[in-house]
């Protein structure tokens, strides 16, 4: 158990539906991450959080939003969702804001079918 | 962005070295290596600091080179517990918050 909880580890759904995946980091973290693995593909970097705050984006489609709330947990929203929205979720957390390993989740896999 | 590792695979025997290797076109503040075995979440192996820093972690290290903006990861005397996929990540300092971007990955199989 890395102290990284995501849920649920499985999702399957329609298109054009709506999931909301959830995340909760290890104790004392601040920073959370969300990233996307297709299949047989690298890690690409979504979106991170600081404190409730949003401090970085990537390649997240307008489709997907997300939010770190009071607590730290983070949720990730994906709507109208496409078949080639398939892929392996991940959060990943750091203490801080710079220089710092991650510790990931076990993460989400979705097929939206 | 995206730091580009070599090779995209290797197969080894038990027992083997390994180096893959990571470059990016762009300044580095550090460099983070993962592996990740199938279906399971990435785990943090290292990271390295501008300075040329070496590291290492039992029969594993690595070394960061500034200049040439490049990281190599060395597996010494393979064991079948090595197999997965190994990614670096180099990171971008946007608005003092740390985004990390990983290679594409280095898919290594350990064979007995």
């Amino acid at each position: 158990d890395s102290g990284v909880t995501q849920t649920p580890k499985h999702l399957i759904t329609a298109t054009g539906q709506r999931v909301t995946l959830r995340c909760s980091p290890r104790s004392g973290d601040l920073s959370v991450y969300w990233y996307q693995q297709s299949l047989d593909q690298g890690l690409q970097f979504l979106i991170q959080y600081y404190n409730g705050e949003e401090r970085a984006k990537g390649n997240i489609l307008e489709r997907f939003s997300a939010q770190q709330f009071p607590d730290l947990h983070s949720e990730l929203n994906l709507s109208s969702l496409e078949l080639g929205d398939s892929a392996l979720y991940f959060c990943a957390s750091s203490e801080g804001l710079t220089i710092d390993g991650y510790t990931f989740g076990s993460g989400t896999r979705l097929t939206v079918v | 962005q995206q730091p580009v590792q070599s090779p995209q695979a290797v197969i080894l025997r038990e027992g083997e070295d390994a180096v893959i290797n990571c470059s990016s076109s762009k300044a580095l503040y550090s460099v983070h290596w993962y592996r990740q075995k199938h279906g399971e979440a990435p785990v943090f192996l290292m990271i390295l600091l501008k300075g040329g820093e070496q590291k290492g972690h039992d029969k594993i290290s690595a070394s960061f080179n500034e200049k040439k903006q490049q990281s190599s990861l060395y597996l010494t005397a393979s064991q079948l517990s090595y197999s997965g996929t190994y990614f670096c990540g180099t990171d971008l300092i946007i608005q003092g918050a740390q985004k990390l971007v990983f290679g594409q990955g280095t898919r290594l199989t350990i064979n007995p």
